[in-house]
Formats: structure tokens, C-alpha cells, sequence
């Protein structure tokens, strides 16, 4: 079965330093891979997805996501971090086939102390 | 949250009652998504529809229904069988059948009690 895994519950990063937040997929064929991120009693909000192209993938808010093929990763990443992107962050995958459904990862909750 | 509305917010019944979730929204998407969150779990999806008047169970339908009568809504029916309802439900939506681009409405947060 198609899995998406987030290998951690909880990532703490000071104000200013590099933030880097784990997403590892399983799927055959060229994955569809998105982050996106949720903000207490929140929805879900689009960062930014992976379909073709270039391996590094720029989104929203100055984050950014590398994908490697032969790590099957696709790690989010942010040069300097902010308070305020402390926030639940999800990697997920579409599925193959006709449903075309996306699968989630567990989750990762992101800390940004100042 | 783009333009799906999600209502109520909060959501209080007792035990054995049926409760409807509303989902509607304003972006001419083809297809609609129900997705259930609990804490340490992701999300798991419920029901999904790709067009109106048809719809799909997902991973986890059992005690839920749901109905697609009209291409802005989706509203889902937690149904007295469910056997663990308290969660935050959230619906999503997006253009065409590809699943890309999903967009969320800001959730319902359902207590049972």
C-alpha cells in the first residue's frame, strides 16, 4: 500500500536558523507529492507540490521542498525560520489509479522558539 | 481557506444522534473530499464525489453517508453508527478529477458525548 511517512512528531528550531521538516513516500512511478500546513482549528493551507521538473520546488511563504528519487524524500525546507511558521505540517501523496486520492502523512508539528 | 465554507465550527451531540456536516463552496470545483483528523493520525479520507450525484467511499466510511445533489455541496452525515465520532472533519475540494490541488474549508470540530 501507498505510504507517506513524516519520521517526526515534533521539530523545535530557534528564530533564524534552518528549518528542515522529513517526508519520505512510497509509490511506483513519478509520485505527486504536496506540503501542505495547518494552523491551530485551522484547515489545511496549499505550500507547495512536486509533479514534474526541476527537483528543488519553491512555495509559499519562503518554503521550499527538495525531491529526491533515490532517498524517496521530500523533505520541506526554510533557509531562516520564523515564529510565526510554527504550525502542523503534512506531507502528502496522490494516489494512482482513477480515484486520484491524496494520502496523508501523520504529521509534524513544528516549533519555532524566538 | 479559499471559498469553502464549512459550518458549524463547533459541534456538540449526545450520543446516538445523527448530525449532518455542512461543506459548500463557490469555486466551480468538479470534485469533493471528506476527510476526518484525529490527533497523531493525519488525515483519513471519508468520502469523496467527482461529480454530482456520485460518490465514493474512502478509507474509512463506515458510519458515515454523504450526498451530492448539487455541485457546490457535499454535506457528510455522522451517523449513529460511527463508533468513535469526536474529530475535526475537514472538506476539500478541487478542479477536475485529478485530485491535484486540493483546497480546504477551515473544519468542524464534532464532540459526542
Amino acid at each position: 500500500a501507498q505510504s507517506v511517512a513524516q519520521p517526526e512528531d515534533q521539530v523545535n528550531v530557534a528564530e533564524g536558523n534552518p528549518l528542515t521538516v522529513k517526508c519520505t513516500y512510497s509509490v511506483s512511478g513519478n509520485p505527486y507529492l504536496f506540503w501542505y500546513v495547518q494552523y491551530p482549528n485551522r484547515g489545511l493551507q496549499f505550500l507547495l507540490k512536486y509533479i514534474t521538473g526541476d527537483n528543488l520546488v519553491k512555495g509559499s511563504y519562503g518554503f521550499e521542498a527538495e525531491f529526491n528519487k533515490s532517498q524517496t524524500s521530500f523533505h520541506l525546507k526554510k533557509p531562516s525560520a520564523l515564529v510565526s511558521d510554527s504550525a502542523l505540517y503534512f506531507c502528502a501523496q496522490i494516489s494512482s489509479g482513477s480515484a486520484r486520492q491524496l494520502t496523508f502523512g501523520s504529521g509534524t508539528q513544528l516549533t519555532v522558539l524566538p | 481557506d479559499g471559498g469553502i465554507t464549512q459550518s458549524p465550527k463547533y459541534l456538540f451531540r449526545k450520543e446516538g444522534q445523527n448530525v449532518t456536516l455542512s461543506c459548500e463552496q463557490n469555486l466551480n470545483h468538479d470534485a469533493m473530499y471528506w476527510y476526518r483528523q484525529d490527533p497523531g493520525q493525519g488525515l483519513r479520507l471519508i468520502y469523496y464525489s467527482q461529480i454530482v450525484n456520485d460518490f465514493q467511499k474512502g478509507d474509512i466510511a463506515e458510519g458515515y453517508s454523504v450526498s451530492r445533489e448539487k455541485k457546490e455541496s457535499f454535506p457528510l452525515t455522522v451517523t449513529s453508527a460511527q463508533k468513535n465520532p469526536t474529530a475535526f472533519y475537514l472538506c476539500a475540494s478541487s478542479p477536475g478529477t485529478s485530485g491535484l490541488g486540493q483546497y480546504f474549508g477551515p473544519g468542524t470540530r464534532l464532540t459526542v458525548t
